[in-house]
């Protein structure tokens, strides 16, 4: 029951360059959030985003939400190469206090 | 040092047998994930618990199998009658579900063999 979808798939770019990836989901949510996962490892949580708010900031990230377009947005400014890892959006939906739905995530590659 | 442990970091099973992956957390969380992940995609829910002695089936509940006796401890049994086992295997916890952040373990890369 997957309902957030990542945009791009993948993403290469070079250091010191931004990175926007974006998602979207299909009914309405509690919050938002976006999540990080080096290459076999776990996720780390980066932002929580309520649905009555619009833009969050955290050091270089950035994340926006419009809920009439059902859609979120991350922003990694000044890339490092650190940053290289996979992004997950999860939605939690209102009808249920516990569920995270997941999306398949973009694949973002810095180049040094 | 809060966290949450997953163990082992590397598992096989052999084709017929059972396995046992192990989450403790020390965050004194109430809900606890499993979830499994294929190769460039996403988390699927395998489990939920909110709460000691009760957890309800996630989207591909079938051929696994969990317990929650103690508040810190969800393992997860990969049962032979979960046909297509080979994946990471991630563990989650919360305090308020997905209110809130949720704490992810390190994962177990589980290889049928």
């Amino acid at each position: 029951s997957q309902q957030g979808e990542e945009d791009p798939q993948a993403l290469s770019i070079q250091e010191g360059e931004n990175a926007t990836m974006n998602c979207s989901y299909k009914t309405s949510i509690n919050n938002l959030q976006w999540y990080r996962q080096n290459s076999g490892r776990g996720l780390v949580h980066l932002i929580l985003i309520r649905s009555n708010e619009r833009e969050k900031h955290s050091g270089r990230l950035r994340v926006t939400l419009d809920t009439s377009k059902k859609s979120s947005s991350l922003l990694i400014t000044a890339s490092r190469a650190a940053d290289t890892a996979s992004y997950f959006c999860a939605t939690s939906p209102p009808d249920s206090n516990y569920q995270l739905i997941w999306g398949a995530g973009t694949k973002l590659i810095i180049k040094p | 040092d809060g966290g949450i442990t997953q163990s082992p970091k590397y598992l096989f099973r052999k084709e017929g047998q059972n396995v046992t992956l192990s989450c403790e957390q020390n965050l004194n969380h109430d809900a606890m994930y499993w979830y499994r992940q294929d190769p460039g995609q996403g988390l699927r829910l395998i489990y939920y618990s909110q709460i000691v002695n009760d957890f309800q089936k996630g989207d591909i509940a079938e051929g696994y199998s969990v317990s929650r006796e103690k508040k810190e401890s969800f393992p997860l049994t990969v049962t032979s009658a979960q046909k297509n086992p080979t994946a990471f295997y991630l563990c989650a916890s919360s305090s308020a579900g997905g209110r809130t952040e949720a704490f992810f373990g390190q994962g177990t890369r589980l290889t049928v063999v």
